[in-house]
């Protein structure tokens, strides 16, 4: 049971544009969510958070948008780099534990 | 400035052999834990410490054990692989409960199963 879900594989974006990567949740107990960049041959690196009492989050270029009715929560990346060609996670905690849920990634690649 | 440490980088087991995968942090965090990477299925939690002392079951822990030998050290054993373990394994630490903070990684173990 795939409790965080990222339904998009891969995205394509011109550099300069904005990537938006989704991520889809079913369980309604978290209430904490992050997102995780990951290149090859790396660990994940962390991005971006953001907790249920809020519905934007920003950091830079990044930006986590989080909507609580529908379950989704969305990152954005304006503009694009080519640095940022990698694959991103995101993932969901209730908290408590702090132990994190993954989604199965999006590898995006920004292209000139 | 380590942070998360894992050895070896890469293994090729036999089906029956053991082996343990070695994880240190020195950054005095709390909290460690293994996932494992496989395509098409994210991150999944094998176990994780929240503390000294102490070790939990995650999403996905049969056919490994786990040891929290100090605050700095968690190694995971796999008694006796099989090819269903074949996977990337990394090993993540966390300074406090706040789930905000997010994890740091290590660069993960390749291990292949054969």
């Amino acid at each position: 049971d795939q409790q965080v879900k990222q339904n998009s594989p891969s995205l394509s974006v011109q550099e300069g544009r904005i990537s938006i990567l989704n991520c889809d949740y079913t369980n309604s107990m978290f209430d904490y969510f992050l997102w995780y960049k990951k290149y090859p041959a790396e660990g994940p690196t962390f991005l971006i958070s953001i907790s249920s009492i809020k519905d934007k989050n920003e950091d830079g270029r990044f930006t986590v948008f989080l909507n609580k009715s529908a379950k989704h929560l969305s990152l954005h990346i304006v503009p694009s780099q080519p640095g940022d060609s990698a694959v991103y996670f995101c993932a969901a905690s209730t908290g408590t534990a702090s132990k994190l849920t993954f989604g199965t990634g999006t590898r995006l690649q920004v292209t000139l | 400035n380590a942070g998360v440490t894992q050895t070896p980088k890469f293994q090729v087991l036999k089906t029956g052999q053991s082996m343990t995968l070695q994880c240190a942090q020195d950054m005095n965090h709390n909290s460690m834990y293994w996932y494992r990477q496989d395509p098409g299925m994210g991150l999944r939690l094998i176990y994780y410490s929240a503390s000294e002392g102490t070790t939990d079951k995650g999403e996905v822990p049969n056919g490994y054990n786990v040891s929290r030998l100090n605050k700095r050290e968690f190694s995971l054993r796999l008694e006796s692989a099989a090819p269903s373990q074949t996977s990337v394994y990394f090993c993540a630490s966390s300074t406090t409960p706040d789930p905000l903070y997010g994890y740091t990684f290590g660069s993960g173990t390749r291990l292949t199963v054969v």
